[in-house]
């Protein structure tokens, strides 16, 4: 099984600035990342896909980059609906596995 | 307009059975791979079992032998029947799509609640 980690658990950012959330897979999953951000109530919303592929209708101040075992969704300015939870997840193989997520909070 | 809903959550006892249901509506349910995802109370999110297009099945280990999914096309309808439930299969779970060649998730429903506690 392949593990994903990410962090940091918890990013405290303040609106309108950069954040770089990261995670990390055990082996290699080539680009079969994608990022998910769930807010507090709601179902999770896919925002990327292919490690770096924007979900239709996401906004492009989020983005995706990495490859293999390293990977970052960066956010390039925050905006109030932006904090939320995220999670990425590969899908290389069987099982499908989620990293832990990421909480963005307010500063 | 494209959307998942499931239904058949419910509170249950340690060892009893439950079946989850997901109308699908919005786009040719017959075409796609589904799946379930389940969350825990205040956790992260665990896949749990999917299904292809065509019918072929994987499961999570920690439901291998408890779960099956299927699927009715005519129904545009997804299942998940849960058997010898456990406290730990407490969760939200939801019915999610496949877009089709890899296994991530665009559509998601909003969830229904598996309780099991005596």
């Amino acid at each position: 099984e392949i593990v994903m980690t990410q962090s940091p658990a918890t990013l405290s950012v303040s609106p309108g600035e950069r954040a770089t959330l990261s995670c990390r897979a055990s082996q290699s999953v080539s680009s079969n990342l994608a990022w998910y951000q769930q807010k507090p109530g709601q179902a999770p919303r896919l925002l990327i896909y292919g490690a770096f592929t924007r979900a239709s209708g996401i906004p492009a101040r989020f983005s995706g980059s990495g490859s293999g075992t390293e990977f970052a969704l960066t956010i390039s300015s925050l905006q109030s609906e932006d904090f939320a939870v995220y999670y990425c997840q590969h899908f290389t193989n069987w099982p499908l596995t989620f990293g832990g997520g990421t909480k963005v909070e307010i500063k | 307009e494209v959307q998942l809903v499931e239904s058949g959550g419910a509170l249950v006892q340690p060892g009893g059975s439950l079946r989850l249901s997901c109308a699908a509506s919005g786009f040719t349910f017959v075409s796609y791979d589904m799946s379930w995802v389940r969350q825990a109370p205040g956790k992260g999110l665990e896949w749990v079992s999917a299904i292809s297009h065509n019918g072929g099945t994987t499961y999570a280990d920690s439901v291998q032998g408890r779960f099956t999914i299927s699927r009715d096309n005519s129904k545009y309808t997804l299942y998940l029947q849960m058997s010898s439930l456990r406290a730990e299969d407490t969760a939200i779970y939801y019915c999610v799509k496949v877009p089709g060649g890899h296994w991530y998730f665009d559509l998601w429903g909003r969830g229904t609640l598996v309780t099991v506690s005596s």
